[in-house]
Order: C-alpha cells, then sequence, then structure tokens
C-alpha cells in the first residue's frame, strides 16, 4: 500500500462550485503536508504548505490536515476554469526524509 | 518555475546509450532532487543532493547516477538507457532539506 492515497478522478465541475479534493496517508509521523497544481505538461507548483493538523487559507483555497483520521483535503473556492489541473498531495516526516506524494487528481472545472 | 531550468526539455534516444539530463537553478539553494513521473506511479524520488559532491539515493535509484560539482548545477545520467527508463524527469530544489520544493519544467525522455 502506497503510504499517501489519492483517488485519480476525473472529477469535473461547474465554473463556480466549491472542490473538495482528498488524500489519505498511513505514516502516522508524517508533520508536513503539501499541496501542488500541476497544468499539462507543466512541472509541479507549490500551492499550500502546512505543518501538523489544522486548515490554512490563501485566497481561494483552503487546506485542512486532519492527523487523527489521517485525512488530508483542499477545498477550492468559486472554481475557475484555470483551476483546471491535476492536484497532487505529499507528505512528509520531517526535513530529512523524503517527500511521498499521492498519484493526483485531475480536476476539469466547465465554463 | 522557481529559477530552475531543465535540459534538454525532450529527447529521444535508444536502449542502451548513456543520457545525462542537466538541471540548474538561480536561487543559490542548497537542496536539489531528481524525480520521475509515470502513470500510475506519481512522483519517485530517484536521487538528490543536499551540497556540492554531496548526493543520495532516493526510492528508485537503481539505473542513474548523480552528479553536482557546483551548487547551482544537478546532473543526472542513465549509463545505459532502458525502455522501463521512458519517464518525465522533473527537477526540484529547496532551501531546507525536503520542505517547500520547487519544481522545473521537465524533461520528457523517450527510450526506443
Amino acid at each position: 500500500q502506497k503510504e499517501v492515497e489519492q483517488d485519480p478522478g476525473p472529477l469535473s465541475v461547474p465554473e463556480g462550485a466549491i472542490v473538495s479534493l482528498n488524500c489519505t496517508y498511513s505514516n502516522s509521523a508524517f508533520q508536513y503536508f503539501m499541496w501542488y497544481r500541476q497544468y499539462s505538461r507543466k512541472g509541479p507548483e507549490l500551492l499550500m504548505y502546512t505543518y501538523s493538523s489544522g486548515n490554512k487559507e490563501d485566497g481561494r483555497f483552503t487546506a485542512q490536515v486532519d492527523k487523527s483520521s489521517k485525512y488530508i483535503s483542499l477545498f477550492i473556492r468559486d472554481s475557475q476554469p484555470s483551476d483546471s489541473a491535476t492536484y497532487l498531495c505529499a507528505s512528509q516526516e520531517s526535513g530529512n526524509t523524503p517527500l511521498v506524494f499521492g498519484k493526483g487528481t485531475r480536476l476539469s472545472v466547465i465554463a | 518555475d522557481a529559477g530552475i531550468t531543465q535540459s534538454p526539455r525532450h529527447k529521444v534516444t535508444e536502449t542502451g546509450t548513456p543520457v545525462t539530463l542537466r538541471c540548474h537553478q538561480t536561487e543559490n539553494h542548497r537542496y536539489m532532487y531528481w524525480y520521475r513521473q509515470d502513470p500510475g506511479h506519481g512522483l519517485r524520488l530517484i536521487h538528490y543532493s543536499y551540497g556540492v559532491k554531496d548526493t543520495d539515493k532516493g526510492e528508485v535509484s537503481d539505473g542513474y547516477s548523480v552528479s553536482r560539482s557546483k551548487t547551482e548545477d544537478f546532473l543526472l545520467t542513465l549509463e545505459s538507457a532502458t525502455s522501463s527508463q521512458t519517464s518525465v524527469y522533473f527537477c526540484a530544489i529547496s532551501e531546507e532539506q525536503g520542505t517547500k520544493q520547487y519544481f522545473g519544467p521537465g524533461t520528457r525522455l523517450t527510450v526506443t
């Protein structure tokens, strides 16, 4: 079992919808959690970075970590066609350990 | 792409030939990483570097070697390319190990 599991989708939503993207993880030692956005044929772009449990908000994006249930979420409000991309979650135990990525969820926002 | 360039961006090569991919950064970050991305596997770490001439293996290092003679350059070499190494290769950098990694644009490698 891969340490970070992510539903590959694809997920298709209408413009303006609230999008919920989720990952689960199995390693209770994970402390750092990230979300990357990757457009087709581009490199991953760091969207959100959080440490331990809690919420972090940046504009239309909110990252949520629930360590008790080992659940990571990314919410996108007022979704736009430009949000259409693959979203990757990643987790890490500490600065001395590698990032472990989920396989990514492909999102399409339809105008 | 956070001051990271990768070259070449596309390459087609034959099985058994050596291939070197280059990652160049202008951020003066200490840590550099090479990943490969494949359908069904996601991003997997090949090798990383924590300073000039200091490197270590990642999850899928077999068949790859790396070198870092300058802070700004990190080279990935496939000594004898195989079809299983057909992939998209990404370089990443971070100021501190592991945290907030920033990725380059990628190199699409096809081994025929």
